[in-house]
């Protein structure tokens, strides 16, 4: 059982080049979400599919974009890398209906420069 | 904006001592809680969750909830060096079962 698989785990970007961060997960869970977390700032949310077909904004989604191919696939774009995107970027899922709480992946570490 | 807040530490404890990891949280409508463990360079891990108030225990963790005054702690009995990592508070915010996060406190299980 994978859980929840995301790549790559390292990237390293020049300012203004554009890359996809790919997330899938193999536990029918109908919620996905894209944090990141940054020394002192903690996790912070980018964008969030509460179920398939549907995405919505975070607390910091500028620079962004999210797509839901299905359901277990969750996909977050930069379209032009800048350097405060510098982080470590985590996909999640969750059983929504229940309530509980999230299973992250490995996560990507990318660095822009 | 929605907060939940904790002591960075570190917070240092001997081995076999208990840990006691405290986080507050702003939103009054937050349901549910949840503490994660998150060792360095990897991803988070869910160690306990909590939903009414009260204590619940599994194995060498407690979790503790107080909604009346937004307050949940996690307690570490007989503590280990590998229950060195970082402690991450949860609480859950709005519709889609979104979580926000407290930036962590350290915890270190000194020999």
């Amino acid at each position: 059982n994978a859980g929840v698989t995301q790549t790559p785990k390292f990237q390293v970007l020049k300012t203004g080049q554009s890359m996809t961060l790919q997330c899938a997960q193999d536990m029918n869970h109908n919620s996905m979400y894209w944090y990141r977390q940054d020394p002192g700032m903690g996790l912070r949310l980018i964008y969030y599919s509460a179920s398939e077909g549907t995405t919505d904004k975070g607390e910091v989604p500028n620079g962004y974009n999210v797509s839901r191919l299905n359901k277990r696939e969750f996909s977050l774009r930069l379209e032009s890398a800048a350097p405060s995107q510098t982080s470590v970027y985590f996909c999640a899922s969750s059983e929504a209906a229940g309530g509980g709480g999230y299973t992250f992946g490995s996560g990507t570490r990318l660095t822009v420069v | 904006q929605k907060e939940v807040e904790q002591n960075s530490g570190p917070l240092s404890v001997p081995e076999g001592a208990i840990a006691s990891l405290n986080c507050t949280y702003s939103d009054r409508v937050s349901q549910s809680f949840f503490w994660y463990r998150q060792y360095s360079g990897k991803s988070p891990e869910l160690i306990m969750s909590i939903y009414s108030n009260g204590d619940k225990e599994d194995g060498r963790f407690t979790a503790q909830l107080n909604k009346a005054s937004q307050y949940v702690s996690l307690l570490i009995r007989d503590s280990q060096p590998s229950d060195s990592a970082t402690y991450l508070c949860a609480a859950s915010t709005g519709g889609g079962n979104k979580l926000t996060f407290g930036t962590g406190t350290q915890l270190k299980v000194e020999l």
